[in-house]
C-alpha cells in the first residue's frame, strides 16, 4: 500500500526557517518524481516544488522560488523541503505527492501543518 | 504564467442529477488538465486526467471532456459521497496551477 507521511510542521515566526520531511513507502520511491502542494486555512491548492526521480530535475512556483528548497534521499525514501525567510502567507498544510505523470499527483500523505506567526 | 477559472464557485444538487463544472485556461493547455476531488479533511484524491482519462478505480460517473481552453467535469447521477470540493489543474508544463475550486453540494 502506497503510503506518504509528512512531519516537520509547527509554529515558527516570521523570517524564520523549518524543514518538512516526507516518509515514503509502499513503492518504489526512487522511480518518481514527487511534489509539495499546500493549502492555506479554508483556501484552494496551490502547488509549491517539484523533483523528479534522480533530482536532475527541480522546478519551484514563483512565491516560493530562492525561499524554499526541495530535495529528496532516495537510500531514506525520504523527500524534504527546506523552508527559510517564512511570510505569513505561507501558513498552510503542506502535502507531499507522488507524482503519476507529468504533472499530476496520484498518491498525497495527510499534510503537515505549517504556521507562521509571531 | 496560465490562469484556471473554475465556474461556478459552488452548486447544490440532488442525489440523482447530473452536474456540470467548468475551468477555464487562460491560454491554451491542450489537454493537460487534471481534476480532484478533495472532501473536508481529507487530501485530494485524482478523478481525471490529461482532460478525459478516468484514473483506476475512479466511477464511470465521472467524466471529463475540453481541450485548449474550456473544459468541463460532469458527474452523472450524483451521488451522496460525491459532496466535495472539485479542483482543476494545468499539468505538463510548470508551473503547475491549480484553479481555486468548485464546491459541490447535496441538497
Amino acid at each position: 500500500e502506497v503510503q506518504l507521511v509528512e512531519s516537520g510542521g509547527g509554529l515558527v515566526q516570521p523570517g524564520r526557517s523549518l524543514k518538512l520531511s516526507c516518509v515514503a513507502s509502499g513503492f518504489t520511491f526512487s522511480n518518481y518524481g514527487m511534489n509539495w502542494i499546500r493549502q492555506a486555512p479554508g483556501k484552494g491548492l496551490e502547488w509549491v516544488a517539484y523533483i523528479s526521480s534522480g533530482s536532475s530535475y527541480i522546478y519551484y512556483a514563483e512565491t516560493v522560488k530562492g525561499r524554499f528548497t526541495i530535495s529528496r534521499d532516495n537510500a531514506k525514501n525520504t523527500l524534504y523541503l527546506q523552508m527559510t525567510s517564512l511570510r505569513s502567507e505561507d501558513t498552510a498544510l503542506y502535502y507531499c505527492a507522488r507524482g503519476a505523470g507529468m504533472g499530476y499527483f496520484d498518491f498525497w500523505g495527510p499534510g503537515t501543518m505549517v504556521t507562521v506567526s509571531s | 504564467n496560465i490562469v484556471m477559472t473554475q465556474s461556478p464557485k459552488s452548486m447544490s444538487i440532488s442525489v440523482g442529477d447530473r452536474v456540470t463544472m467548468n475551468c477555464k485556461a487562460s491560454q491554451n493547455v491542450y489537454n493537460n488538465i487534471a481534476w480532484y476531488q478533495q472532501k473536508p479533511g481529507q487530501s485530494p484524491k485524482l478523478l481525471i486526467y490529461y482532460a478525459s482519462n478516468r484514473y483506476n478505480g475512479v466511477p464511470d460517473r465521472f467524466t471529463g471532456s475540453g481541450y485548449g481552453t474550456d473544459f468541463t467535469l460532469t458527474i452523472n447521477s450524483v451521488q451522496a459521497e460525491d459532496a466535495a470540493f472539485y479542483y482543476c489543474q494545468r499539468i505538463y508544463n510548470s508551473p503547475y496551477t491549480f484553479g481555486a475550486g468548485t464546491k459541490l453540494e447535496l441538497k
